[in-house]
């Protein structure tokens, strides 16, 4: 079964430095969504984005981050000068279509650790 | 706003015993909603969906009914085996508008031989 792949899946990174957390989704997918996960807390979503550009955005998703689909197949996700409370589990999705009743399928996620 | 509400866990049962799982949602429009599961060390799985009242999404012996009149979606399998143990998030999404997930809090299952 086709599936989305994310890496690294743990990122140990100095404050202030930049990350790009890297996915490839599924193929046939036009959907594309990074969430994350503070340990304890809930995921929350971070970004949409379809035909190369971003559909929404959560207030979490300020000018410090960034995606970018640079080729056919990678989704990334850029934190341009990371702070300790970036550290997360951030899990990259993917679904076929963008309707709500779609399902989106994830990565296993990459673990960013900012110290 | 959107919301989920899951139940506190861990919730702790022994193997073959009945589990339930509450959900309930707030929703500006018509949702669609899914229970997805997290076992160790993996990321989200979708374990099953429903996307309008009264369907009843099942996968791997869950099941849970899309009830409008209560906002709920519960979980639930008959009887439950150590593989289950996991976390399991109810989540919602609109089909217009936001496309987003709003996940619950997640609520850990441990069940012991």
């Amino acid at each position: 079964e086709p599936e989305v792949t994310q890496t690294p899946s743990h990122q140990v990174t100095q404050m202030g430095q930049e990350v790009i957390l890297r996915c490839v989704p599924i193929s046939n997918h036009l959907y594309f969504y990074w969430y994350r996960q503070i340990l304890g807390q809930k995921v929350e979503f971070l970004v949409s984005f379809y035909n190369n550009e971003i559909s929404e955005k959560s207030e979490i998703f300020d000018d410090q981050f960034s995606v970018e689909r640079p080729d056919g197949s990678n989704f990334t996700l850029k934190i341009r000068s990371t702070k300790l409370e970036d550290s997360a589990m951030y899990f990259c999705a993917s679904s076929a279509t963008g309707g709500g009743n779609q399902p989106q399928h994830f990565g296993d996620g990459t673990r960013l650790s900012i110290l | 706003g959107n919301s989920v509400t899951q139940m506190e866990g861990p919730v702790t049962l022994s193997e073959e015993a009945f589990l339930t799982i509450n959900c309930t949602y707030t929703a500006t429009g018509y949702p669609s909603l899914f229970w997805y599961v997290q076992y160790p060390g993996e990321g989200l799985q979708l374990l099953l969906k429903a996307t309008k009242a009264d369907d009843k999404g099942s996968n791997k012996g869950f099941e849970a009914t899309y009830r409008k009149e209560t906002t709920s979606f519960h979980l639930e399998k008959g009887s439950v085996q150590v593989s289950d143990s996991a976390v399991y998030f109810c989540a919602l999404t609109l089909d217009t508008g936001r496309r987003a997930l709003t996940f619950g809090s997640g609520t850990r299952l441990q069940v012991q031989p």
